[in-house]
């Protein structure tokens, strides 16, 4: 049971560079999220996907688009890179909980840096 | 707008002693609370969450309280380890399930011997 999975872990890419981060939960939650940390701020939220076959914006959704594949796995792609978008990327899960608490799950994250 | 505001950017606490971390919030619609714990380079991971229904939710060294009329929660960790040293996020959510989390700016903290 890996929780949540993400890949790569690192990555350098150069203004204008397309990239895709993956991000892949073995919990069988239903939602999943994409989040962005820079210094000094906290996690703000890029996309989430309540449910397979459904996309919707958060927080900072511009220059940023994601795929919800299936029920585990949920991609962000970055069509045309920037230097803002220098970050730290996490992925989360979650299902509504009836026996604990409803939490987020999160994966480890992807350090992206943008030249 | 930060609608969850962590205003003490760091504190640092002797081993054995208690800490509190502070979150206060602006959205009154917001009905359900979390803290997340960081270390450099993991993903933030849960630690204990409240319900708006409740004033107070303990679970071992964590107990966080919530202040509705204040906006204001609270979590306290005693007594406090080296191992607590960490950053510690606070979220909440409307809705009162986990999902689309505002967070708050982070609080790091460094216990010391």
């Amino acid at each position: 049971n890996a929780g949540v999975t993400q890949t790569p872990k690192f990555q350098v890419l150069k203004t204008g560079q397309s990239m895709t981060l993956q991000c892949a939960q073995d919990m069988n939650h239903n939602s999943m999220y994409w989040y962005r940390q820079d210094p000094g701020m906290g996690l703000r939220l890029i996309y989430y996907s309540a449910s397979e076959g459904t996309t919707d914006k958060g927080e900072v959704p511009n220059g940023y688009n994601v795929s919800r594949l299936n029920k585990r796995e949920f991609s962000l792609r970055l069509e045309s890179a920037a230097p803002s978008q220098t970050s730290v990327y996490f992925c989360a899960s979650s299902s509504p909980s009836i026996w604990g608490a409803d939490t987020q799950y999160f994966g480890p994250g992807t350090r992206l840096t943008v030249l | 707008d930060q609608q969850v505001k962590q205003n003490s950017p760091s504190l640092s606490v002797q081993e054995g002693r208690i800490s509190i971390l502070n979150c206060d919030y602006t959205n009154s619609m917001f009905d359900y609370f979390l803290w997340y714990k960081k270390y450099p380079a993991e993903g933030p991971t849960f630690l204990i969450s409240i319900s708006s229904i409740k004033d107070k939710n303990e679970d071992g060294r964590f107990t966080v309280f919530l202040n509705k009329s204040a906006k204001h929660l609270s979590l306290h960790i005693v007594p406090s380890q080296p191992g607590d040293s960490a950053v510690y996020f606070c979220a909440a959510s409307v809705g009162g399930t986990a999902s689309k989390l505002t967070f708050g700016t982070g609080t790091r903290l460094q216990v010391t011997l």
